[in-house]
């Protein structure tokens, strides 16, 4: 079976860092993709990780342990408009496998 | 121009009855999805078609069936609708390769269907 786990909800500050966490247990890995999904709108693309390490674009990076089964995605100078629910997904040949998604708030 | 558009944005409708959502993709991908995202906003993958032909059925009811015309539209209809059948459908896109290299399987998702069974 397929088991991706993020925390459901985390809050953070204006400006501030926040991680979120995504740890995974699949019966195959092709890569690792996050999106970001605001309240009613569809899910769009925002980094991904085939490799170990860390990618980098902007305020967002997202890294990948492959042995742990573990990835995160960092924000960096959080902005009001980052208020959204983030998805981990597994890229297994084809098919996506998505976690439940962790709601980020952020407050002034 | 959208990349993967899909109707209607909204569906309500009482339990027993028939219903369809299209979707349309205009940037040439081979493979097409749909997806249910249920009230938790769990996206659990429903079908895939690749070049018209299915790829993964993932256990859904043989009330839904999907259909595609060709490589650009996946419909899906949705046969005697029941009260758990309500939530938001979205349709996507992609052209895998197998294995990622440069992201460039990422899915493409349309506006999404919001079903409601009453």
């Amino acid at each position: 079976g397929q088991n991706i786990d993020q925390p459901t909800e985390m809050t953070a500050t204006e400006g501030a860092i926040v991680q979120i966490n995504c740890t995974y247990q699949t019966s195959g890995f092709n890569g690792l993709f996050w999106y970001q999904q605001h309240a009613g709108e569809a899910p769009t693309f925002l980094s991904y990780n085939v490799l170990d390490g860390l990618e980098e674009k902007g305020r967002f990076s997202s890294f990948l342990s492959r042995s742990k089964g573990y990835s995160y995605l960092l924000l960096k100078e959080l902005q009001m408009k980052d208020s959204a629910s983030y998805l981990c997904a597994v890229y297994n040949f084809n098919k996506f496998y998505f976690g439940s998604g962790t709601k980020l708030n952020v407050k002034p | 121009d959208t990349a993967v558009s899909q109707t209607p944005k909204y569906l309500v409708t009482q339990m027993g009855n028939d219903k369809s959502i299209k979707c349309e993709q205009n940037l040439g991908h081979d493979t097409m999805y749909w997806y249910k995202q249920d009230s938790k906003k769990f996206l659990k993958i429903m079908f895939s078609y690749n070049n018209k032909e299915l790829i993964i059925n993932e256990t859904v009811p043989n009330r839904f069936s999907p259909k595609s015309p060709d490589k650009a539209h996946l419909n899906l209809h949705i046969n005697s609708l029941e009260l758990g059948d309500s939530a938001v459908y979205f349709c996507a896109s992609s052209q895998p390769t197998g294995i990622s290299k440069q992201g460039t399987e990422k899915l493409f998702f349309g506006s999404g269907t919001q079903l409601s069974v009453l």
